[in-house]
């Protein structure tokens, strides 16, 4: 079946810092992959998405690319700020196999200091 | 549209109580999902609907749960009879159609306590 593996935190870093956080996925088909954000108290809300290998999604300063060699979708920000702290969750959508459903990654903990 | 609305936004209450947990999806949407999440478990899809018929029940953990969509604008999730385990936040969504690369759009959640 489907899964999201996402690297395991919490994640504390200073403002200004370069954010990675991995996510790598199985899929029996060709799915679409998505990075949600979810800010304290709220509902998780769509950060960026990619549709096919090579794509790069990318909002906010946030940039994630499709890679199906290593079928992975890492979330990458060059210089993060306090307002970022949040949890940050990885998803993908296999139509063949599972229709309008997602599958969800654990979500990684995000703390900035300034 | 304002978006995916849920109601009540916090709601405590006993053991063995029935708790029933509402939500408007964002019109012209054709899926509803219901979601439930804490710290031990994570996000976990319970139920979701298209076009208000439900499709994948295979998430709701037992009799004590039921969700139901009598319209295309409503759709609730009852807990009867509560437990404290249920404690969560749980969350809806709606996403237009099947399209592979759409998105789903989250309320805001409703955070239970059950004491």
């Amino acid at each position: 079946g489907n899964s999201v593996t996402q690297m395991e935190g919490p994640v504390t870093l200073s403002e200004e810092a370069f954010l990675t956080i991995n996510c790598t996925y199985t899929a029996t088909g060709y799915p679409s992959l998505f990075w949600y954000v979810q800010y304290p108290g709220e509902g998780l809300q769509l950060l960026l998405k990619a549709t096919k290998a090579d794509d790069k999604g990318s909002n906010k300063g946030f940039e994630a690319t499709y890679r199906k060699e290593t079928t992975s979708f890492h979330l990458e920000k060059g210089s993060v700020q306090v307002s970022d702290s949040a949890v940050y969750f990885c998803a993908l959508r296999d139509g063949e196999t599972s229709g309008s459903r997602l599958t969800f990654g654990e979500g990684t903990q995000l703390t900035v200091n300034p | 549209d304002a978006g995916v609305i849920q109601s009540p936004r916090h709601e405590v209450t006993e053991m063995g109580q029935e708790v029933t947990l509402r939500c408007k999806p964002i019109s012209g949407h054709d899926y509803l999902f219901w979601y439930r999440q804490t710290m031990m478990r994570g996000l976990e899809l319970l139920i979701y609907f298209n076009n208000n018929v439900p499709i994948d029940d295979s998430g709701m953990p037992e009799d004590r749960f039921s969700a139901k969509m009598p319209n295309a604008s409503f759709s609730t999730l009852k807990i009867q009879p509560s437990e404290p385990r249920d404690s969560a936040v749980y969350f809806c969504a709606s996403t237009p159609n099947s399209g592979l690369g759409n998105i789903q759009y989250f309320g805001a959640g409703t955070r239970l306590s059950v004491l």
